[in-house]
């Protein structure tokens, strides 16, 4: 089984200042690594994924998330947030190689940003 | 333009009644999820649809919920004789060869 532990409930931060948010995984396979972000009253939305290969991966609106192994972490991370990146942020996994994988998502971050 | 519509997009009923949720992926995409959020969470995995056959289905599904995909488009979530703890949004997910879509939800409150 997989489960996945977002380590900050909630994370405030000025605008144009660094964050990251952290996420911790466990499974006893391969998984894929997924990072969505929940805008106020919106829909869930890709933010990027990790499938394989560099285990540095860019998403959408300047974030990025970096894998590793060997901490099972996979932490988001964007240099300069702007207000308008306020919003609650999911960490989530998939098992590799199966035709019957359902993803399992963290609790969720929330992201407030201070003008 | 989420790429899955889903209606109603909220649904005020009385507990006992029962609900029909519908997802309407808007181009084909041959897996189908379902899953429900409650404040503060994550979304929780229900069920899952590989083009029309039902693969997996979660422990936490009570034999009150059922889903369909009859031909392997739209799909359809009934609940049987809600319940208070039946409250939460149900969220449609669909993916296709390189990408995937999550409908806009539809929130449930139950009297």
């Amino acid at each position: 089984a997989q489960s996945v532990t977002q380590l900050d409930s909630q994370v405030p931060v000025f605008e144009e200042a660094p964050v990251e948010l952290r996420c911790n995984y466990s499974s006893s396979v391969s998984v894929y690594l997924f990072w969505y972000v929940q805008y106020p009253n919106q829909g869930l939305q890709l933010l990027l994924k990790y499938l394989s290969g560099s285990t540095l991966v860019k998403g959408i609106n300047g974030f990025e998330a970096e894998f590793n192994k060997s901490q099972t972490s996979f932490h988001l991370r964007k240099p300069s947030v702007h207000i308008s990146d306020t919003a609650e942020y999911f960490c989530a996994v998939r098992r590799f190689y199966s035709s019957a994988s359902k993803i399992i998502f963290g609790s969720g971050t929330r992201l407030s940003i201070r003008p | 333009d989420t790429g899955v519509s889903q209606n109603p997009r909220h649904k005020i009923t009385k507990r006992g009644q029962n609900v029909t949720f519908r997802c309407d992926p808007i181009s084909e995409h041959n897996r189908l999820y379902w899953y429900r959020q409650t404040l503060g969470q994550g979304p929780e995995f229900l069920t899952y649809f590989q083009n029309e056959a039902q693969l997996e289905k979660s422990r936490l599904l009570s034999d009150r919920f059922s889903a369909e995909r009859p031909k392997g488009s739209f799909s359809t979530l009934e609940i049987q004789r809600t319940e208070q703890g039946d409250s939460a949004m149900y969220l449609c997910q669909v993916w296709g060869y390189n990408e995937q879509f999550f409908g806009p939800g539809t929130r449930l409150t139950v009297l």
